[in-house]
């Protein structure tokens, strides 16, 4: 199984300031998965990162509030972008493992971020 | 897109109960994965199920693909299993990257 490093854990910030996450994977992979999950709601889907090409993100987000970076196959960065309190959520990065069936997907622990 | 309902919602268990949970899906799945949220946030693989019964310990998981639900069984349940139990799937169909969440049972046990 994947071994994903995500930091940071947890942040406050100021509203309309910018927060990078990164999460770090222990081998390489070919697409990064970032979600979002808002105080108890469940997982959506933020984007997928893939090294080389441009993130492809999903119906009702947008890259210039949440640029991505994929400059390798075993890292990645999801920046949230002038912050306001509706931004307060848990990020999680994903990968799969291709080894298993169709891909068995595995999370870092997330980063929980509030803006105030 | 496919559609995924968890229920119960909410469960409330003494710690000793068993206990089912439930996953229904609306379409045909090629993975299928049940993964628990623990108080932290973090979430933690329990089983990758697209198909067929596994066990884990306390912990059993059967899918029956024909039939479009899944359930995760939890034996002799200790407070340390309190938290949202996920179920989350990938379609067979064309939309076949990305995984699709129920919305999460919230399992709490008391001692």
């Amino acid at each position: 199984s994947a071994v994903i490093s995500q930091k940071p854990s947890r942040d406050i910030c100021q509203r309309g300031t910018s927060l990078t996450i990164q999460c770090q994977v222990d081998s390489q992979v070919t697409m990064m998965f970032w979600y979002r999950q808002q105080p108890g709601q469940s997982l959506t889907l933020i984007a997928t990162a893939n090294q080389g090409s441009e993130a492809t993100y999903e119906s009702g987000f947008v890259i210039d509030k949440f640029p991505i970076s994929r400059p390798n196959l075993t890292f990645s960065t999801l920046t949230v972008s002038n912050m306001s309190p509706e931004d307060s959520s848990i990020y999680l990065c994903s990968v799969e493992d291709r080894s298993v069936g169709r891909g068995e997907a595995f999370f870092g622990q997330g980063t929980r971020l509030t803006v105030v | 897109g496919i559609q995924v309902e968890q229920s119960p919602p909410d469960l409330i268990l003494q710690e000793g109960a068993n206990s089912t949970l439930r996953c229904n899906f609306s379409d045909s799945v090629n993975n299928l994965q049940w993964f628990h949220q623990n108080p932290w946030g973090q979430l933690i693989n329990l089983f990758y199920i697209p198909s067929g019964t596994k066990q884990n310990g306390r912990l059993s998981a059967t899918t029956v693909a024909t039939e479009r639900y899944s359930l995760l069984y939890i034996s002799s349940s200790q407070t340390t299993d309190s938290g949202v139990y996920f179920c989350a799937v990938k379609g067979a169909g064309g939309s076949n990257y990305k995984l699709t969440f129920g919305k999460g049972t919230l399992l709490t046990v008391n001692p």
